[in-house]
């Protein structure tokens, strides 16, 4: 099984709909992360935690939300969905505790559009 | 803040032909530093890092890249490229805060 999951894989949903993203790990790890891809912008940040009582905006955080419910599970919304949030997004896992602490290791992507 | 940049957009090789992918970063201090690769359809895999010590580091698959200070240049290699190689490679930089900064990636194309 895989270490970090991303449901669902796939998503087309219409503006104005509130629709949320969901990961999970079970690496163990305490931090967790959302990124959205963009063609030719490469991954930008949009919420970390640290752990579940620390939540933490990124560099592109306007229109979105996230809950840390427990360790294993950081979920990503978009309250009011609009066409310019369709990207494929991105959940990633890190462990301080380890050697290379920073090293973030990346489920396998929610392709997101929105109509 | 730290930042990264990928030069090259798209990059065409032969099949067996070397490979070489560019990558500057922009940190006051010393860096951490990535290779991820996404294959079509598929999330982002850690190729190799660098954190310290060696300046030439050894990844999967066959790569490898080497740290270079005084250029600010993470710079991916692989002397003979495979077809299974064709994805898209992306450098990264983080830094004490723990949160990475991604270039914009760099796409290759391999030619049979």
């Amino acid at each position: 099984d895989a270490d970090v999951t991303q449901t669902p894989r796939n998503r087309i949903t219409k503006t104005g709909k509130r629709i949320m993203l969901e990961c999970s790990q079970t690496k163990g790890h305490d931090r967790m992360y959302w990124y959205r891809q963009d063609p030719g912008l490469g991954l930008r940040l949009i919420y970390y935690s640290f752990d579940v009582k620390d939540i933490n905006k990124g560099e592109i955080s306007d229109g979105y939300s996230v809950s840390r419910q427990a360790q294993a599970k950081f979920s990503l919304s978009l309250e009011s969905a609009i066409p310019n949030q369709t990207a494929l997004y991105f959940c990633a896992t890190s462990d301080l505790k380890l050697a290379g602490g920073e090293t973030q290791y990346f489920g396998p992507g929610t392709r997101l559009l929105v109509l | 803040a730290q930042s990264v940049t990928q030069p090259d957009i798209h990059i065409t090789v032969s099949e067996g032909a070397s490979l070489e992918l560019r990558c500057n970063y922009s940190y006051g201090a010393t860096p951490y530093l990535f290779w991820y690769v996404q294959s079509p359809g598929q999330g982002l895999q850690l190729l190799l890092k660098y954190f310290s010590g060696d300046t030439l580091v050894q990844g999967i698959k066959g790569f490898e890249a080497e740290f270079k200070r005084s250029q600010s240049s993470f710079n991916l290699r692989k002397p003979s490229v495979h077809w299974s190689d064709a994805a898209e490679y992306f450098c990264a930089v983080g830094a004490n805060d723990y949160k990475l900064s991604f270039g914009a990636g760099t796409t290759v194309t391999v030619r049979a």
